[in-house]
C-alpha cells in the first residue's frame, strides 16, 4: 500500500505555543487528506478534510481558527494547533487518498503524532 | 445516539478460537463499512471493507453486513495472539460523513 508519513511523531510544548504537524504522502499524489484526533480510550474523530489547493472542510465543533490546515501540494498537508492548551493534548493522525480513490477504504493512514501540552 | 456503536469489551478468546466483533450504526442509508485494527499507540490499519449485504471473506477474516438490521460484524477465525488489538468499525453514511466506533479491545490468550 501507499506510504504516509507524519512529522514529528511526538511533541511536547508549553501552553500558549503553536505546533505544526506535517503529513506527507511519499509515493503517491494525495488529492485529499484527512485529519483525525484521538483521545485516550476514545474513538478517532474526523477533524477536517482537505483537498489540494482548496480550503479545508471542518467537522462540526472543530475550530478552524485554532486548527489551521494547509494542503498546498499533492504530497503535503500541515495541521497547526495554534495557542495550544493542555486540553489539546491528543493523538493526531492524518490519512491521505489519491486521485483514483473511490471511497474511504482507499485512505492510507500516517503513523500519528502524539501532542502533549504542558 | 451515536452514529456507530461497538461493545468496548474487553473480549478475550483462547488461541485458535473464533473472535466475533459486532457493530451497529444509526444511519440507515449508510453505504460502506470498514473494519480497522489499531495497536496501542499506533494508527489504524484497514482490515476489510464491505458494501453489500452478506459475507465477505479474506483469509481468516470475514465481514458480515446486514443493512436491514443496521449491523456489521467481523469474525476472526483461528485467532492468534498477534490479533490482540483494538478493532474499530467505521461507517460512511449516506451524507458522506465518516464515523468511527469507539472500538472493541480483543485479547487472544495463548
Amino acid at each position: 500500500g501507499a506510504v504516509v508519513s507524519q512529522h514529528p511523531s511526538w511533541v511536547i510544548c508549553k501552553s500558549g505555543t503553536s505546533v505544526k504537524i506535517e503529513c506527507r504522502s511519499l509515493d503517491f499524489q494525495a488529492t485529499t487528506m484527512f485529519w483525525y484526533r484521538q483521545f485516550p480510550k476514545q474513538s478517532l474523530m474526523l477533524m477536517a478534510t482537505s483537498n489540494e489547493g482548496s480550503k479545508a472542510t471542518y467537522e462540526q465543533g472543530v475550530e478552524k481558527d485554532k486548527f489551521l490546515i494547509n494542503h498546498a501540494s499533492l504530497t503535503l498537508s500541515t495541521l497547526t494547533v495554534t495557542s495550544a492548551h493542555p486540553e489539546d493534548s491528543s493523538f493526531y493522525i492524518c490519512s491521505a487518498s489519491g486521485r483514483e480513490a473511490r471511497g474511504y477504504n482507499e485512505q492510507f493512514f500516517g503513523p500519528g503524532t502524539r501532542l502533549t501540552v504542558l | 445516539q451515536k452514529e456507530v456503536e461497538q461493545n468496548s469489551g474487553p473480549l478475550s478468546v483462547p488461541e485458535g478460537a473464533i473472535a466475533s466483533l459486532n457493530c451497529t450504526y444509526s444511519d440507515r442509508g449508510s453505504q460502506s463499512f470498514f473494519w480497522y485494527r489499531q495497536y496501542s499507540g499506533k494508527s489504524p490499519e484497514l482490515i476489510m471493507f464491505i458494501y453489500s449485504n452478506g459475507d465477505k471473506e479474506d483469509g481468516r477474516f470475514t465481514a458480515q453486513l446486514n443493512k436491514a438490521s443496521q449491523y456489521v460484524s467481523l469474525l476472526i477465525r483461528d485467532s492468534q495472539p498477534s490479533d490482540s488489538a483494538t478493532y474499530l468499525c467505521a461507517v460512511n453514511t449516506a451524507g458522506n460523513q465518516f464515523y468511527f466506533g469507539t472500538g472493541t479491545s480483543l485479547t487472544v490468550i495463548p
